[in-house]
């Protein structure tokens, strides 16, 4: 059973072009998160949803918009693909912090996009 | 912002050896939570050991054990007998325990492990 999954797990595309990637979780989790991972490896947070409602919003450009359905679900839609957009985006998901216990994420397989 | 200092982009070691890749972080907070995650080439993100910073004794996990020295912020990942398996990129997290659902990742540290 996967936990926490994402589709695509490959995008290539050109710039300019719009496009998506689907995240869902199975665990029940009530808090998601989008991160990138550059080329280096560095991982870092763009998003985070609790219950549908947005509670992390680091300096992103708004050409990314993430959108939570319902709270086992939060999709990342990019408009205006730029080459610097290329890199593997991850997906994860925990209980909120004040849940308490450790809480740690879950996360998906990663989508790597890259814009030719 | 708490910050995580992974200080070894990359570290080598021998089958069956014994490697300790460092950790260290900042914050002004008592209670939080730390974790070692492993990305292997397949790029899957694994949750390898936990520590509460409010517990003295340190976390073990099979192969995998930590040194978590709570007053020099410091949380070192053991891992002995090291085996193929193990070559991954390592991360370092901290969270807290009371104050928002971010966290916060070190720069990673690259394991080889030498046959």
């Amino acid at each position: 059973d996967t936990a926490v999954s994402q589709t695509p797990k490959y995008l290539v595309t050109q710039m300019g072009n719009d496009k998506s990637i689907k995240c869902e979780q199975n665990l029940g989790h009530d808090t998601m998160y989008w991160y990138k991972q550059d080329s280096k490896k560095f991982l870092k947070i763009m998003f985070s949803y609790n219950n549908k409602e947005l509670i992390i919003n680091e300096t992103v450009p708004n050409r990314f918009s993430p959108k939570s359905p319902d709270k086992a679900h939060l999709n990342l839609h990019i408009n205006s693909l730029e080459l610097g957009d290329s890199a593997v985006y991850f997906c994860a998901s925990s209980h909120h912090a004040l849940a308490g216990g450790y809480n740690e994420q879950f996360f998906g397989p990663g989508t790597r996009l890259t814009v030719l | 912002a708490q910050t995580v200092t992974q200080s070894q982009p990359e570290m080598s070691v021998q089958e069956a050896e014994t490697v300790t890749l460092s950790c260290t972080y900042d914050t002004s907070e008592s209670d939080y939570y730390l974790f070692w995650y492993k990305q292997p080439p397949s790029r899957q993100m694994i949750l390898v050991i936990r520590q509460e910073a409010y517990k003295q004794q340190n976390a073990t996990e099979n192969r995998f054990s930590v040194n978590f020295q709570k007053a020099a912020k410091s949380f070192s990942l053991k891992i002995s007998d090291s085996q193929l398996g193990d070559a991954a990129m390592y991360f370092c997290a901290y969270r807290s325990a009371n104050t928002g659902n971010q966290f916060y990742f070190g720069t990673g540290t690259s394991l080889t492990v030498i046959p």
